[in-house]
């Protein structure tokens, strides 16, 4: 699995749009990027993922450049409770399925009053 | 629907001492993954569970081993703990061969091994 790249951490002010970065840059055709936060104490939580194209759900947006060689995780009005460590994670699917997840050491967010 | 469960939420151990952990995946999952997480480090993947059978393995030594029973409820077991098994042992779950979309892992909370 391709390696991931982020800061160490990030500071985001209540209500602002926090963009976390993601460097993937020896990513493969045929991985995907994921996402996952995990708040203190808690374990991880899927956020969202993506191949090629932007995707947005109810609690993030994925924008992946063209390159595919970078990402950034989009939470649009952050919230003291989206204080957490954000992990990115490049992933291919061997035949069945089986998935073999490598995380980093993610950022730390930390959403400020 | 409950999500993903582990038990003990603790435990403390002693060095040399054999310990199991256990799992129970979220409604609808067939498949397991065990991480071990060390504090301030990301969860590192220790292996998976699909049909009972363990189909990946990550870099862990074979005092690491696991089981996966019928129900697809999972055991993780590690013998002779050395001190650096300290951490918080996760498990995953996820629908094995439900397609791209469903690779979506949903994590336990986790238990916390201390090893003296």
């Amino acid at each position: 699995d391709a390696k991931t790249t982020q800061p160490p951490s990030m500071d985001c002010a209540e209500g602002r749009a926090a963009n976390l970065p993601c460097n993937h840059s020896t990513i493969s055709g045929n991985e995907y990027v994921y996402w996952y936060r995990q708040i203190h104490s808690q374990g991880p939580q899927y956020i969202i993922h993506g191949l090629k194209n932007n995707e947005t759900n109810e609690m993030a947006s994925l924008i992946i450049t063209e390159d595919r060689k970078s990402s950034t995780l989009i939470l649009p009005h952050a919230t003291l409770r989206d204080t957490a460590v954000y992990y990115c994670i490049v992933r291919v699917a061997d035949s069945g399925g089986y998935q073999k997840v490598t995380f980093g050491t993610g950022t730390k967010l930390q959403v400020i009053p | 629907d409950a999500g993903v469960t582990q038990s003990p939420t603790h435990l403390i151990k002693t060095r040399g001492q054999q310990v199991t952990l256990r799992c129970s995946p979220k409604s609808g999952h067939d498949t397991v993954s065990w991480y071990q997480q060390a504090l301030g480090q990301g969860p590192q993947f220790i292996f998976q569970y699909y049909e009972e059978e363990e189909r990946q393995r990550g870099n862990f030594p074979d005092r690491f081993s696991g089981h996966q029973f019928p129900n697809y409820s999972s055991e993780l077991n590690v013998n002779a703990l050395l001190l650096g098994d300290s951490a918080l042992y996760l498990c995953a779950s996820n629908r094995g061969l439900a397609g791209v979309s469903s690779y979506e892992q949903y994590f336990g909370p986790g238990t916390r091994l201390t090893v003296t």
